[in-house]
């Protein structure tokens, strides 16, 4: 059974559209991480949470946000979609006493 | 600030043949290492990790790394690789004194084996 969850695989969106993609993890790990990978740059961060807290933001636009609902859920909202936003993201959790990430399947977003 | 440099954006190599895939960082402090691999259309796969003492580290199936310290590397090397190797390697690394720090990744390195 995976162990992290994105949802949804893949997802079309016009400009100027919001989106929410989904992270769920069933690894019991109390820190979550939104990743984005795309055809222009190497896998770049963009966000830790830590027990439904933000520990850190590389991210420079609003236009990203974070959502924990629950300890082990961290969506990301994208507000006011751009053609630059077209990105695979990828949510990784670890464990506080451990300090290596394990990785979903991504959702692959393109937006036109 | 924090970079990791994989020079060899893609490598071809025989069947049965041996690997080194090169990993070179900059880093001001003490850093935790990775490698992942992501086949087409996944996620990615933690392949091994150096955190601290042996400087050669084993990973899953027949991978090892070693961490040269003076030469900011940590070369991921393979003695017999095979065709389901084929696949993106990615090197990355943090910072050691915080648990929640970001990965910094490399470009990557594309591996195609051949017959």
């Amino acid at each position: 059974d995976p162990k992290i969850i994105q949802k949804p695989k893949y997802l079309v969106a016009v400009t100027g559209s919001e989106k929410i993609l989904i992270c769920e993890q069933y690894l019991g790990h109390n820190a979550m991480y939104w990743y984005r990978q795309s055809a222009k740059k190497p896998l770049e961060f963009m966000f830790s949470y830590s027990y439904q807290k933000l520990m850190d933001n590389q991210t420079a636009s609003s236009r990203f946000q974070p959502q924990s609902s629950k300890k082990n859920h961290l969506d990301l909202q994208i507000t006011a979609l751009k053609p630059d936003d077209s990105a695979t993201y990828f949510c990784a959790s670890s464990q506080d006493s451990a300090y290596e990430q394990y990785f979903g399947p991504g959702t692959r977003l393109t937006v036109l | 600030a924090q970079s990791v440099t994989q020079p060899d954006a893609r490598v071809t190599v025989s069947e049965g043949a041996s690997l080194q895939l090169r990993c070179k960082y900059s880093y001001s402090g003490t850093p935790y290492l990775f490698w992942y691999v992501q086949y087409p259309r996944q996620g990615l796969q933690l392949l091994l990790k150096y955190y601290s003492g042996d400087p050669v580290v084993q990973g899953v199936n027949g991978f090892e790394a070693e961490f040269i310290k003076s030469n900011s590397s940590f070369h991921l090397r393979k003695a017999s690789v095979h065709w389901s190797d084929s696949a993106v390697y990615f090197c990355a690394v943090r910072l050691a004194s915080s648990s929640f720090s970001k990965l910094v990744f490399g470009q990557g390195t594309s591996l195609s084996v051949v017959p």
